[in-house]
């Protein structure tokens, strides 16, 4: 069954440098996605990706966070300068309409 | 705004006995409402979901859901657990965004099982 992948399972950085988080969705789907999850609080929406553009994106996402489709393939988040508050588990999901399927995720860690 | 409240923190259940996870939202229009549960390590898999038509809804792994209107919830249910059931349970209501739609995450219930 194919499902979505997520490189690398753990990023550990410092401030101010700039990460960039890997994903390899489901290669028939449209739709991708980006979460975050700090550790104890909610799943968060960051930005839906479609055709593209980005479609939707949360107060969340702002100048510090890019998203690109490269290659047709990949679907990659960069942060351009950590801040110790992006520390959190970041994942990604494709879909189609009604159904997102998420990958297992990257836990960055800004020191 | 759209939220979900899930009151529960953690649930702790024997194997073999039936269990009811909480989950109450807030939201302006019919809602589409889902369920999902991440394992450790792992990411989120959907359960099930709710756009529209019968409440009861069934979903992988024998787990159901209604939708209750009346009381803005959706409250996941199974009437026999299995320790590998034990995981994180995420209810959310998603709003309809450019072709797709956005979930808003509870707090997610934390299910332990015991033997």
């Amino acid at each position: 069954e194919p499902e979505v992948t997520q490189t690398p399972s753990h990023q550990v950085t410092q401030m101010g440098q700039e990460v960039i988080l890997r994903c390899v969705p489901i290669s028939n789907h449209l739709y991708f996605y980006w979460y975050r999850q700090i550790l104890g609080q909610k799943v968060e929406f960051l930005v839906s990706f479609y055709n593209n553009e980005i479609s939707e994106k949360s107060e969340i996402f702002d100048d510090q966070f890019s998203v690109e489709r490269p290659d047709g393939s990949n679907f990659t988040l960069k942060i351009r300068s950590t801040k110790l508050e992006d520390s959190a588990m970041y994942f990604c999901a494709s879909g189609r309409y009604d159904e997102q399927y998420f990958g297992p995720g990257t836990r960055l860690t800004v020191t | 705004a759209q939220s979900v409240t899930q009151p529960d923190i953690h649930i702790t259940v024997s194997e073999g006995a039936s269990l009811e996870l909480r989950c109450n939202y807030s939201y302006g229009a019919t809602p589409y409402l889902f369920w999902y549960v991440q394992s450790p390590g792992q990411g989120l898999q959907l359960l099930l979901k709710y756009f529209s038509g019968d409440t009861l809804v069934q979903g992988i792994k024998g787990f159901e859901a209604e939708f209750k209107r009346s009381q803005s919830s959706f409250n996941l249910r199974k009437p026999s657990v299995h320790w590998s059931d034990a995981a994180e349970y995420f209810c959310a209501v998603g709003e309809a965004s450019g072709g797709s739609y956005i979930p808003t995450f509870g707090r997610g219930t934390s299910l332990i099982v015991h033997p």
